[in-house]
């Protein structure tokens, strides 16, 4: 089936530092979107993606729709402590499996102050 | 209610019960999701339900678990006979359906079987 590949699986970072995490897919999608989990929560919508070449802001979070429409990348800059939890790309799966929006497996994020 | 609202947010129950979590998705919401996830894991795929369409039971991992819903608001999973390994996060989500996919999230009940 249809599966979203996100890298890497975990970071440990320093704080201040800038991050950046990465979704590929095997086909194209026309929707991107990142969402963050903070422990014990559930998954927050942080930026959605619409257009291939997109390029979104959402504060320090910066997140791009791939040109080639199968990939996606979500920029933390100047990371803080409370940017620490699980990042998760999603795409639409339309006539797919697993309902019409999949997942990826998740990029966890540890911030040292 | 603003958000998806899950209930119990809690719930701790002993091996062999049965147990019914509770969803209340975003008011004209017409797509739901139930995920599970598992301690330090990502999102498991359960169910989803679109409107007035049959739900995708796809992702149910045994005969041990169903959901329902009345037409686009509250649903249900039950879990029968519950086992250790059921223990953990179960997640519901609801978007507007259709073509738009952005899902929003309900806080999850945390089921423990002991």
């Amino acid at each position: 089936g249809q599966q979203l590949n996100q890298s890497p699986q975990s970071m440990f970072i320093q704080e201040g530092e800038d991050v950046s995490m990465n979704c590929t897919s095997s086909s194209i999608f026309n929707t991107w979107l990142w969402y963050k989990q903070d422990p014990g929560e559930g998954p927050v919508l942080l930026i959605a993606l619409y257009k291939a070449g997109e390029l979104t802001s959402n504060g320090r979070l910066t997140a791009q729709f791939g040109i080639t429409r199968k990939d996606s990348f979500l920029n933390i800059s100047a990371s803080i402590p409370s940017d620490v939890g699980i990042y998760f790309c999603a795409g639409p799966n339309y006539g797919g499996s697993q309902g019409n929006l999949i997942f990826g497996k998740g990029t966890k994020l540890s911030v040292k102050p | 209610g603003a958000g998806v609202s899950q209930s119990p947010s809690n719930k701790v129950t002993e091996k062999g019960k049965d147990v019914e979590l509770r969803c209340d998705p975003i008011s004209g919401h017409t797509a739901l999701y139930w995920y599970r996830q598992r301690l330090g894991q990502g999102l498991e795929f359960l169910i989803y339900f679109q409107g007035n369409s049959a739900p995708d039971k796809s992702g149910l991992p045994s005969d041990r678990f169903s959901a329902e819903r009345t037409g686009e608001s509250v649903s249900t999973l039950t879990i029968q006979r519950t086992q250790q390994e059921d223990s953990a996060v179960y997640l519901c989500a609801s978007s507007w359906g259709h073509q738009n996919t952005e899902a929003f999230f309900g806080q999850g009940t945390r089921l423990t079987v002991v």
